[in-house]
């Protein structure tokens, strides 16, 4: 059973470019929720997708955008970059809504903007 | 708003120590607790939650957390460390709107 699957492993950017990062959930599991990760910080709630539609937004700005697709996996994009993008995306999935279901976290995406 | 404290930056025990690491959060309302570990090289994975009940919570290798409604606080304890349980550790709150506010994160090293 493949836990939650992310890529691509390492990205390298260029300021003002868009990027796209790509999650496979748990096999069952029905929720994504995208977390970004600096360095020494605690992961930051972006957004969740339920049933392919965003429910739950953190404070990001509009340049991040995601999509759920009908067979659960997901996309998150950013775009026109800025250095303080640098970090490590993770996506976690689970049964339902993150706060009442256990996540299981991938090994995330590092992304880092030149 | 919403948010998550974990005051200890890096803590530092040798093995059979005791440990307890502190976690505070800001929210008044029902709230869902959670600790997560990350062991070196590995993903994020739950070590314990809470969502109402018995208050002292207790999770896998032996952790345990108690709930203390009225000082907001959800203190993850251990009596006996070992060195594999050298790793970060997050506490986080969900306030029930599926919005998931992780601490900082506290670095624990175990000496052997």
């Amino acid at each position: 059973d493949a836990g939650v699957t992310q890529s691509p492993t390492h990205l390298i950017k260029t300021r003002g470019q868009q990027v796209t990062l790509r999650c496979s959930p748990k096999s069952g599991h029905d929720t994504v929720s995208w977390y970004q990760q600096a360095l020494g910080q605690g992961p930051q709630f972006i957004f969740q997708y339920y049933e392919e539609e965003e429910r739950q937004r953190g404070n990001f700005p509009d340049r991040f955008s995601g999509h759920q697709f009908p067979n659960y996996s997901s996309e998150l994009n950013v775009n026109a970059l800025l250095l303080g993008d640098s970090a490590l995306y993770l996506c976690a999935s689970s049964l339902g809504p993150a706060g009442r279901y256990e996540q299981y976290f991938g090994p995330g995406t590092r992304l880092t903007v030149t | 708003a919403q948010s998550v404290s974990q005051h200890n930056h890096h803590v530092i025990l040798s093995e059979a120590a005791s440990l307890e690491l502190g976690c505070n959060y800001s929210y008044g309302g029902t709230v869902n607790l959670f600790w997560y570990v990350q062991y070196p090289g590995q993903h994020l994975q739950l070590l314990l939650k809470y969502f109402s009940g018995d208050p002292l919570v207790k999770g896998i290798k032996g952790f345990e957390a108690e709930f203390i409604k009225s000082k907001f606080s959800f203190n993850l304890r251990k009596p006996s460390v070992q060195w594999s349980d050298t790793a970060e550790y997050f506490c986080a709150v969900n306030s029930g709107n599926n919005d998931m506010r992780f601490g900082a994160g506290t670095r624990l090293t175990v000496k052997p």
